[in-house]
């Protein structure tokens, strides 16, 4: 079965510090995967879209990579802000099929 | 541009009760899809759509029908509500591109169903 998972579930971090988010994904033929944060209550908003043949985006102050051999993607949030905190999802698209979504990593930013 | 809006924004059903849970997108967007979310999973995908007149399953259907009448609009349809359908119901468009599309979401609908 395709899975993908966010570890951990949560995580607090001093503002100021640079931080990684953790996605990984059983299957390396993938087509694609998207990060989303969702902040209380709301939707979700696009953060960064990796392509399979890329390696990296890059938006701002983040940056996420895409290592499909080893089933993993990582989201770099440099010289985090209590405006950061938020939940952090990860949705990978295997093959040609509809999006799978991690259950994301709630973000903390202590000020 | 508005991008996706859902209404309602919350609900409340009782057992049995039928409702529609309204979605529309300006972006002229071919694909449209409606996720529920429950605490502490990710969202899974309930129905799905590629175009005006074209509808899909997704993964957790059961409970739920959609129709596609026109590339906007995308509603989704309780016919018998039961407390397991109590979630927080996305809805997404997206436009087909070469290497995969983006996806952009609405606010979401909170239903109960008690």
């Amino acid at each position: 079965k395709q899975e993908v998972t966010q570890i951990p579930a949560a995580l607090s971090v001093p503002e100021g510090e640079n931080l990684v988010l953790n996605c990984s994904f059983t299957d390396s033929a993938i087509y694609n995967l998207q990060w989303f944060r969702q902040d209380p209550g709301k939707g979700l908003t696009s953060l960064l879209l990796i392509q399979s043949s890329q390696r990296e985006q890059t938006s701002g102050r983040l940056n996420a990579s895409l290592d499909k051999s080893s089933g993993r993607s990582t989201l770099y949030i440099a010289a985090s802000q209590p405006g950061d905190s938020a939940t952090y999802l990860c949705a990978v698209r295997f093959g040609n099929e509809k999006l799978t979504f991690g259950t994301g990593t709630r973000l903390t930013i202590i000020p | 541009n508005a991008g996706v809006t859902q209404t309602p924004k919350f609900r409340i059903l009782k057992i049995g009760q039928s409702m529609t849970l309204q979605c529309t997108q300006d972006m002229n967007h071919n694909y449209m899809y409606w996720y529920r979310q429950d605490p502490g999973m990710g969202l899974k995908l309930i129905y799905y759509s590629v175009g005006a007149g074209i509808t899909d399953k997704g993964e957790v259907p059961n409970g739920y029908n959609v129709s596609r009448s026109t590339t906007e609009d995308f509603p989704l349809r309780l016919e018998l509500a039961a407390p397991s359908q109590t979630s927080v119901y996305f809805c997404a468009s997206s436009q087909p591109i070469a290497g995969g599309d983006e996806q952009y979401f609405g606010p979401g609908t909170r239903l109960t169903v008690t």
